[in-house]
């Protein structure tokens, strides 16, 4: 069965410290890895596909990484705006399912 | 203009009743889905509809019914509500499910049964 794991679940940071998200996956091929933000309250909001070994994706401070096995998502200097619950997503190659299964997310809190 | 709109945002209900969801994008996009989040977070995938069509039911109670009078809409109908029916229920669109990529969901509607 396809699984896929996000740690930590909880994640507090100062102002500008950097640290980066987890999420491992095990599927049957991959056809891709998506990274949503969650506010409070709202839906999930898309931030990157990432869709073979090695690539990567920037977007203001943060950025995402796919190994495979695994997808970090690297977040540089946060601020008190990046707080939200990041969401990791992936669609597997084969199956015949297109559709993404959803980790349980990690919650990132950032203090000013 | 919102691209994938959900109504109501809040419905509290009792146990037993029936109440409906429904779903509105202006994507022009030809796959909708509904997906139940949990109190933890947890995003799990419900039905998805393809022009139309079921293509998906994760082993969903028969309870809840999608509707899709056109590739714009999907409504959620639930029927005899039960306490662990409480949860927020999101909607979300993309492109052809074989191109699925980026997910465009909507806002989520809290249903709390009592």
């Amino acid at each position: 069965e396809d699984q896929v794991t996000q740690s930590p679940e909880a994640l507090r940071l100062q102002e500008g410290e950097s640290s980066s998200l987890n999420c491992s996956y095990t599927v049957s091929g991959l056809r891709g890895l998506f990274w949503y933000r969650q506010d409070p309250g709202k839906g999930p909001e898309f931030l990157f596909t990432l869709y073979s070994a090695g690539e990567e994706k920037e977007k203001e401070r943060l950025k995402a990484t796919l190994t495979k096995k695994e997808s970090f998502l690297h977040i540089t200097a946060p601020k008190p705006e990046d707080s939200a619950t990041y969401l990791c997503a992936v669609r597997p190659a084969s199956g015949g399912s297109y559709i993404p299964t959803f980790g349980r997310g990690t919650s990132l809190i950032v203090h000013p | 203009d919102t691209a994938v709109s959900q109504t109501p945002k809040y419905l509290v209900t009792q146990m037993g009743n029936d109440k409906s969801i429904k779903c509105e994008q202006n994507l022009g996009h030809d796959t909708m889905y509904w997906y139940k989040q949990d109190s933890k977070k947890f995003l799990k995938i419900m039905f998805s509809y393809n022009n139309k069509e079921l293509i998906i039911n994760e082993t969903v109670p028969n309870r809840f019914s999608p509707k899709s009078p056109d590739k714009a809409h999907l409504n959620l109908h639930i029927n005899s509500l039960e306490l662990g029916d409480s949860a927020v229920y999101f909607c979300a669109s993309s492109e052809l499910a074989e191109n699925t990529g980026e997910l465009f969901f909507g806002e989520g509607s809290r249903l709390t049964v009592l």
